[in-house]
């Protein structure tokens, strides 16, 4: 089953603009983590944020989580060309009895040279 | 070694095979799943490994069968599968964690199956 929804489902940029892509979930978190996949491959980890933190960065990625509004927004910041990729939120909710992601329905975001 | 190997690449098989996926990693990592993944769609969880024990089994049929030898291999042996199974099948691993101290998941590059 699908926990998160991504808004927007495709974004188009230039490069050099920012892109955002907002993720929003049901129920109680202890971690999300967003993950970015190209051309239909493996997905590559980009960054977690626990339950108790509010942001994150790490380069130019900057992830925020808003736990009461059951929200996570993930800014990447001066885009370029190879950020063409799918972008997936995925939460691991806190009644799990081990590890266990669930991925949202991805942003597609293609940035044009 | 920070890699997930998965063989093969493609594979394409009829609904009468039998045929096995497999899934390697040398990181230590004692968490081990299987997503199916349809295209334009995130990838959806089949089964979670910890410390080798099958965990979590989300509803899949039993023409999919999982298997973990050892802490490092993961296997998903396929018989009769449909049509519709066709899709990118993903292994991943991770520390094993509670339910808290989850962590990221590293991701083999994938299996693209076809089934004629």
């Amino acid at each position: 089953s699908q926990q998160g929804e991504e808004d927007p489902q495709a974004l188009s940029i230039q490069e050099g603009e920012n892109a955002t892509m907002n993720c929003s979930y049901k129920t109680s978190i202890n971690n999300l983590q967003w993950y970015r996949q190209n051309s239909g491959r493996g997905l590559v980890h980009l960054i977690l944020i626990r339950s108790n933190e509010r942001e994150k960065h790490s380069g130019r990625l900057r992830v925020t989580l808003d736990t009461s509004k059951k929200s996570s927004s993930l800014l990447i910041t001066a885009s370029r060309a190879a950020d063409t990729a799918s972008y997936f939120c995925a939460t691991d909710a806190d009644n799990n009895a081990g590890n266990m992601l669930t991925f949202g329905g991805g942003t597609r975001l293609m940035v044009k040279p | 070694d920070t890699e997930v190997t998965q063989t093969p690449k493609h594979l394409v098989m009829g609904m009468t095979n039998k045929k096995s996926l497999k899934c390697e990693q040398h990181m230590g990592h004692r968490a081990m799943y299987w997503y199916k993944q349809k295209a334009k769609k995130p990838p959806e969880l089949m089964f979670v490994y910890s410390y080798e024990k099958l965990s979590i089994n989300e509803s899949v049929p039993s023409r999919f069968s999982p298997e973990c030898p050892n802490s490092s291999l993961l296997n998903l042996h396929l018989h009769a599968l449909q049509p519709e199974d066709s899709a990118l099948y993903l292994c991943a691993s991770s520390q094993a964690g509670g339910t808290y101290y989850s962590y990221g998941y590293t991701f083999g590059s994938g299996t693209r199956l076809t089934v004629v």
